[in-house]
């Protein structure tokens, strides 16, 4: 099993429409979590983060957390074909605290 | 732009020769990370440094590759004899240590080995 997990997608929606991106990891001593956007051939651009149980805004934008479900999911709010890109959820474990990154869901929100 | 930079952006190379990458951090950032991404998957942690300490190397860095920053600033990441195998994106990633701990990606070095 992986150690984290996302729904693999291709998730389609259309314009103006709510995109909702799930996620799972399987450390429960997890406590730091991120939603990274990536365009195709570009690097991981950050979107937000997360530390507590519920939900955080920012914008469109609104991250939910359950640590006891180990559920992180993103809803993108007036979907935008500018938000056609690939979600990387990524969770930060470990002495490094480096992050564990699914293998992302790819959106494309369409005109 | 994040204010990490990474040279060269691409590198073309044949197997069994040897390649070498430069990663600048944020220049405050003493937390410096490099992963490798492959098409299709998220990025994988390969090491980290705390300022000139590499403190942790994952299992994915074979002996052919090594990584150093010396006097906490820019970072190389080399690799030896190459295979095709290694053909993927390396990226770097720094962050301030006791901040929020956000990771700030560079653009990149996209290494195809023919």
């Amino acid at each position: 099993q992986k150690e984290v997990e996302q729904n693999s997608g291709p998730l389609s929606v259309p314009e103006g429409a709510i995109a909702s991106l799930n996620c799972t990891y399987s450390d429960r001593g997890s406590q730091s979590f991120f939603w990274y956007r990536q365009y195709s051939g570009k690097s991981p651009e950050l979107i937000m983060f997360i530390y507590s149980n519920g939900d955080k805004e920012d914008g469109r934008f609104t991250a939910q957390l359950n640590k006891a479900s180990q559920y992180v999911s993103l809803l993108i709010r007036d979907s935008q074909p500018s938000d056609s890109a690939t979600y990387l959820c990524a969770v930060m474990s470990g002495s490094a605290r480096q992050l564990t990154f699914g293998s992302g869901t790819q959106l494309t929100v369409l005109p | 732009d994040t204010g990490v930079s990474q040279d060269p952006r691409h590198k073309i190379t044949k197997r069994g020769q040897n390649v070498t990458f430069r990663c600048d951090p944020i220049s405050e950032h003493n937390r410096l990370y490099w992963y490798r991404q492959t098409l299709g998957q998220g990025p994988e942690f390969l090491t980290y440094f705390q300022n000139e300490a590499q403190l942790e190397k994952s299992r994915l860095l074979s002996d052919r590759f090594s990584a150093e920053r010396p006097k906490g600033s820019f970072s190389t990441l080399e690799i030896q004899r190459t295979e095709q195998g290694d053909s993927a994106m390396y990226l770097c990633a720094s962050t301030l240590e006791g901040s929020t701990d956000t990771q700030y990606f560079g653009p990149g070095t996209r290494l195809t080995v023919l």
